[in-house]
């Protein structure tokens, strides 16, 4: 079955532009999470989405930073004015309710770079 | 403050060799200690943890939790070039589920 899939895959963007980044996770999924993953860095957890709960936007480093997800499934990641300390590989994963709940699944990733 | 602090940060090793791959966790309401494995963007998931004592095996892999001393291996015995890659723990705590990740171990497997 189709996994989660992400895009853009690479995208370069000038300082001080905006950037989607978009996320499709496995269908039927409840759970979404954003990470992003600085060079030499381990995952930094970003915003995490339940259902129609309320997000935990608590890991969003910054105002400049905000998603949404619509209709429970695909999310948004958007990115204003961005600036070079933004440049990461922006991951998505989802899970499942159920015994595996806490398996998290990945998309492959966006790579940001800011020039 | 949570942290997840793995060691080494790297590791060398020659294929036929048995590594182990060290996690130690301070998490708020620890829940589970996941392991990932990560060769290009995407890491794959590798076990979950959640008792202690309990070896969970997969093939040449194997993780064991220890919760009183707050840390994880991972074990990877008969090492192989495919095994090269870098290696997440993550633990996982709190209400709402998202997981808190080491830097990773960079594996390497010279033939």
């Amino acid at each position: 079955g189709a996994g989660v899939s992400q895009s853009p895959s690479n995208k370069v963007t000038e300082k001080g532009k905006d950037v989607e980044l978009r996320c499709d996770p496995i269908s039927g999924h409840t759970a979404l999470y954003w990470y992003r993953q600085s060079l030499g860095q381990g995952l930094e957890f970003l915003i995490y989405f339940q259902g129609n709960s309320a997000p935990d936007k608590s890991g969003l480093p910054s105002d400049r930073f905000s998603a949404e997800r619509t209709g429970g499934s695909v999310s948004t990641l958007t990115i204003q004015r961005t600036q070079q300390e933004d440049s990461a590989v922006y991951l998505c994963a989802s899970s499942s309710a159920g015994t595996l709940a806490y398996e998290q699944y990945f998309g492959p990733g966006t790579r940001l770079t800011v020039t | 403050e949570d942290k997840v602090v793995q060691s080494p940060l790297s590791l060398v090793v020659h294929e036929g060799d048995t590594v182990t791959l060290n996690c130690s966790y301070e998490v708020t309401n620890f829940r589970s200690l996941l392991w990932y494995k990560q060769e290009k963007k995407a890491p794959t998931f590798l076990f979950m943890l959640t008792s202690s004592g309990i070896e969970k095996k997969s093939g040449r892999l194997s993780s064991i939790l220890d919760k009183k001393e707050l840390f994880s291996i991972l074990n990877i015995t008969a090492t192989q070039t495919g095994d090269s890659a870098v290696y997440l723990c993550a633990g996982r705590g709190g209400s709402q589920g998202n997981l808190i990740f080491g830097k990773g171990t960079k594996l390497s497997v010279k033939p």
